[in-house]
């Protein structure tokens, strides 16, 4: 079955430095969706992309998504606290409604 | 989320016993989603529904059980079955295909 997967599994940064995770799939997607879930708190919907080669940016954020549509990045620019979360892939693809998800990679930053 | 609700936030069972996590959405979404979440494993699926009185097995459905007998409710029973059931259990749901899932606050669910 389909795969998901995503590194670093850890990023420690310290305030101000840049971080991205990646995720790679087994098979091409339809979609890659990015969510960020808060230290106790639940998985939070911040973007999708669709298109092959599609880029998108949420102010200090920075999709990217691939030219085979297997892959994806999300970068942060200028890490601050209040980025600290888990932040999951999840790939969605086929005819079903299933999406699968990443391990995640937890960033903590240093103030 | 608004939208969808899971009940109760925290759940303390002994070992053996059967236990039902609640999850009720208002948004009129088709699908809907059970995940476990384990330190350092991510989101793991347990069912999923696209439609009323339909349902899959996900990845880690065994020791597990769903209905879907109506749109806005999607209740898991974790069973005696289930060998490991201490985990932080998240419900989802989605409009459709590959749309984006929203999800509920989640049960931390606790065996002993």
């Amino acid at each position: 079955g389909q795969q998901v997967m995503q590194i670093p599994q850890y990023q420690h940064v310290q305030e101000g430095e840049d971080f991205t995770t990646y995720c790679n799939s087994s098979t091409t997607l339809s979609n890659i969706q990015w969510y960020k879930q808060r230290p106790g708190g639940h998985p939070v919907f911040l973007i999708q992309l669709v298109k092959s080669g599609e880029v998108k940016k949420q102010k200090r954020l920075t999709f990217q998504f691939g030219e085979a549509k297997k892959n994806s990045s999300l970068h942060i620019t200028a890490t601050q606290t209040t980025d600290v979360g888990t932040y999951f892939c999840a790939g969605g693809g086929g005819s079903n409604y299933k999406l699968t998800f990443g391990k995640g990679t937890l960033l903590t930053v240093n103030p | 989320d608004g939208g969808i609700t899971q009940s109760p936030k925290y759940l303390f069972r002994k070992e053996g016993q059967n236990v039902t996590l609640s999850c009720e959405q208002n948004l009129n979404h088709d699908a809907m989603y059970w995940y476990r979440q384990d330190p350092g494993q991510g989101l793991r699926l347990i069912y999923y529904s696209q439609i009323v009185n339909d349902f899959q097995k996900g990845d880690i459905a065994e020791g597990y059980s769903v209905s879907r007998e109506k749109k806005e409710s999607f209740p898991l029973t974790v069973t005696s079955a289930q060998k490991n059931p201490t985990a932080f259990y998240l419900c989802a749901s989605s409009i459709g295909q590959g749309a984006r899932a929203f999800f509920g606050q989640g049960t931390r669910l606790t065996v002993v």
